[in-house]
């Protein structure tokens, strides 16, 4: 079935460095691939998406890139400030109108240490 | 942008017993909405798709008899943990899709199972 790969689980990086994760999805079909920020308690907050059409897409601070023949994107945050301590997910689906399912990755604790 | 919302935001429960949690759709019609599962420290897994007018879709491994959802209506969705455990103590989360504005999530139920 459809499966999602996220890597590091735990990532701690000093306030003003970049923070680097990954994944990595087994259904060549997919197409939609977003990334969330999830704090403690909460539903998760999508900070940034990207489609099958799209190699990179960058806002502000962050950026994904998606390489579909490996079949993996990643998420790139520079100058890292401490209320980006969070836990990150990337996903995955396929389809156009986002009806279809949508598969998380295991997520990422992100420590940012002023 | 676009809103779910979801309710309620936390419920403490005998075991037992039943308990509702509704997650709406307050800008656009939702035909299809999702149910997730959270455990701590872990990511989301879908435990079904909510389809207005129709049966739910479960996953694998997940007891349509014990999750009862209902999409009545086409800005609401319930979901329903019946004869409540213990180990049904989790976070429950609902979403939407849009074609524009991808998945947007609901805040989120805590459930515990005393």
């Amino acid at each position: 079935g459809e499966n999602v790969e996220q890597h590091p689980s735990t990532l701690s990086v000093q306030e003003g460095d970049s923070a680097v994760i990954k994944c990595t999805y087994s259904d060549s079909a997919s197409n939609y691939f977003p990334w969330y920020k999830q704090e403690l308690g909460k539903g998760p907050q999508l900070i940034i998406d990207i489609r099958s059409n799209v190699g990179e897409k960058k806002d502000q601070r962050i950026a994904v890139t998606l390489n579909k023949t490996a079949k993996h994107f990643s998420l790139h945050i520079t100058e890292t400030q401490p209320e980006d301590s969070a836990v990150y997910f990337c996903a995955a689906s396929r389809g156009s109108s986002n009806t279809g399912k949508l598969i998380f990755g295991q997520g990422t604790t992100l420590q940012v240490k002023p | 942008g676009a809103v779910v919302s979801q309710h309620p935001s936390w419920v403490i429960c005998k075991s037992g017993t039943s308990v509702k949690i509704e997650c709406r759709s307050l800008d656009f019609q939702a035909t299809t909405m999702f149910w997730y599962r959270q455990f701590p420290k872990q990511s989301l897994m879908l435990m079904a798709t909510s389809n207005e007018g129709s049966k739910a879709t479960y996953e694998q491994g997940v007891e349509k008899d014990k999750f009862l959802i209902n999409h009545a209506s086409l800005t609401l969705s319930t979901l329903t943990v019946t004869s409540a455990h213990p180990e049904d103590s989790s976070f429950y989360i609902c979403s939407r899709g849009h074609q524009n504005y991808g998945y947007t999530f609901g805040s989120g139920t805590r459930l515990t199972v005393v």
